[in-house]
């Protein structure tokens, strides 16, 4: 099994709709971060959460929220997804060490 | 707050060839760390070296090595010998500092590299 796992790797949704995305990792990893990616724009930060207790917003986390239901799960929602929103998303945990980041495989999302 | 640049939005090298991707950055912090990451058409984030600031020399793992020049603020990224599998998008990527504990990555746009057989 992958040690950060994203459920679904890909989803068709429609203007207006809440949409969830789940991240879980099995790295023991206290931080975790949800990235966005755009053609031509590289990654950027949605929110991210260094504990259960703790979420911080990121560069664009307007029309997102999260929530951290255990330290191993880190869930992103577009609460009504517009088409804008159309990216790949990325689930991110880092720890301990120079290496401590591990990428999920993604979620290919496209709002319609 | 810190920036990536990496201004070569494509590149096309012959299969063999050494090739070199820019990433310059910018920052305040004293310390922080500089990854590169490589990302094929199947969309998944695959890391390839790591070069911290404090370090004096420059990292190597394989065929990939980063040239670090810490008073330039660069770290390019080279591929020696290149293969055909190294056709792939490559985004240079800083760490920098510690805020509330968490320490987040800082992307450039990418670059799209292509090997020619």
């Amino acid at each position: 099994d992958a040690d950060v796992t994203q459920t679904p790797r890909n989803r068709i949704t429609k203007t207006g709709k809440r949409i969830m995305l789940e991240c879980s990792q099995t790295k023991g990893h206290d931080r975790m971060y949800w990235y966005r990616q755009d053609p031509g724009l590289g990654l950027r930060l949605i929110y991210y959460s260094f504990d259960v207790k703790d979420i911080n917003k990121g560069e664009i986390s307007d029309g997102y929220s999260v929530s951290r239901q255990a330290q191993a799960k880190f869930s992103l929602s577009l609460e009504s997804a517009i088409p804008n929103q159309t990216a790949l998303y990325f689930c991110a945990t880092s720890g301990q060490g120079k290496y401590g980041y591990t990428f999920g495989s993604g979620t290919r999302l496209t709002v319609v | 707050a810190q920036k990536i640049t990496q201004t070569q939005p494509g590149m096309f090298v012959q299969e063999k060839e050494a090739v070199t991707l820019d990433c310059t950055y910018d920052t305040s912090d004293q310390s922080y760390g500089l990854f590169w990451y490589k990302q094929p058409s199947s969309g998944e984030m695959i890391f390839l070296i790591y070069q911290g600031s404090y370090d004096e020399q420059n990292a190597t793992e394989g065929r990939y090595s980063l040239n670090f020049q810490k008073a330039r603020k660069s770290a390019n990224l080279v591929i020696s010998a290149s293969q055909l599998g190294d056709s792939a998008m490559y985004f240079c990527a800083m760490r920098g500092g510690i805020v509330q504990g968490a320490q987040k990555l800082v992307f450039g746009q990418g670059t799209r590299l292509t090997i020619n057989p």
